[in-house]
């Protein structure tokens, strides 16, 4: 069965701290890796997309990173904001031309505290 | 943010009523999706559409049912609403169906009662 875990599933920093947030999947055939931002209330926002061959990817102060032999990913958030409380959500393609390939997770919940 | 309206934004429904929810985009995009979002879940694809007229069953489709007209409105029924269909509900666009993210509304909250 194809998933997507994520952790920690809550997770509490304080303002100006770094982090990083774990990704692990099962799905295969792979296809690219997303992260999503969602506040509370709103949909999620794409943060980064990485395919098989890419290791890093930056957004600002969000760096992702994708190991395709173990299946893992994180996200790392520099120098927190109060902003970046939210939940973050990792999401796998399955390479199978269907639009409906992709497996969720059920997110990390960020809180960064001044 | 993606050009992507979703209405109702609340709405609370006795069990057994039919319910609409509507997407509507101004960004032209090809691909349309409905998502759940219940807690503990992660989001669950319901229905998707690759174009006018053209829509698929996603993961958890049974008591729903889409359709497409045109390109820009995308709606989702609840042909009689039950209280397992209480959720968020939100629609997402995109470009191409492989390596373009995803855009999301802001979600409809649906309370079955």
């Amino acid at each position: 069965k194809n998933q997507v875990e994520q952790s920690p599933q809550s997770l509490i920093i304080l303002e100006g701290k770094n982090c990083t947030l774990q990704c692990n999947y099962t799905v295969s055939p792979f296809s690219n890796l997303r992260w999503y931002k969602q506040d509370t209330g709103r949909g999620p926002v794409s943060l980064t997309i990485m395919t098989f061959s890419e290791n890093t990817k930056s957004n600002g102060r969000y760096t992702a990173t994708l190991d395709a032999d173990t299946k893992q990913s994180s996200l790392h958030i520099t120098a927190s904001q109060l902003s970046d409380s939210a939940s973050y959500i990792c999401v796998v393609r399955i390479s199978s031309g269907s639009a409906r390939q992709l497996t969720f997770g059920s997110g990390t919940q960020l809180t960064v505290l001044p | 943010d993606a050009g992507i309206t979703q209405s109702p934004r609340h709405k609370v429904t006795e069990t057994g009523t039919p319910v609409t929810l509507r997407c509507h985009q101004t960004e032209n995009h090809r691909y349309m999706y409905w998502y759940r979002q219940d807690p503990g879940h992660g989001l669950r694809l319901i229905h998707y559409s690759y174009g006018v007229k053209d829509t698929d069953k996603g993961e958890v489709s049974d008591g729903y049912s889409v359709s497409r007209s045109k390109t820009e409105d995308f709606l989702l029924t609840l042909e009689s609403a039950t209280s397992s269909q209480t959720s968020v509900y939100f629609c997402a666009i995109s470009e191409t169906g492989e390596n373009s993210p995803l855009h999301f509304g802001n979600g409809t909250r649906l309370t079955v009662t």
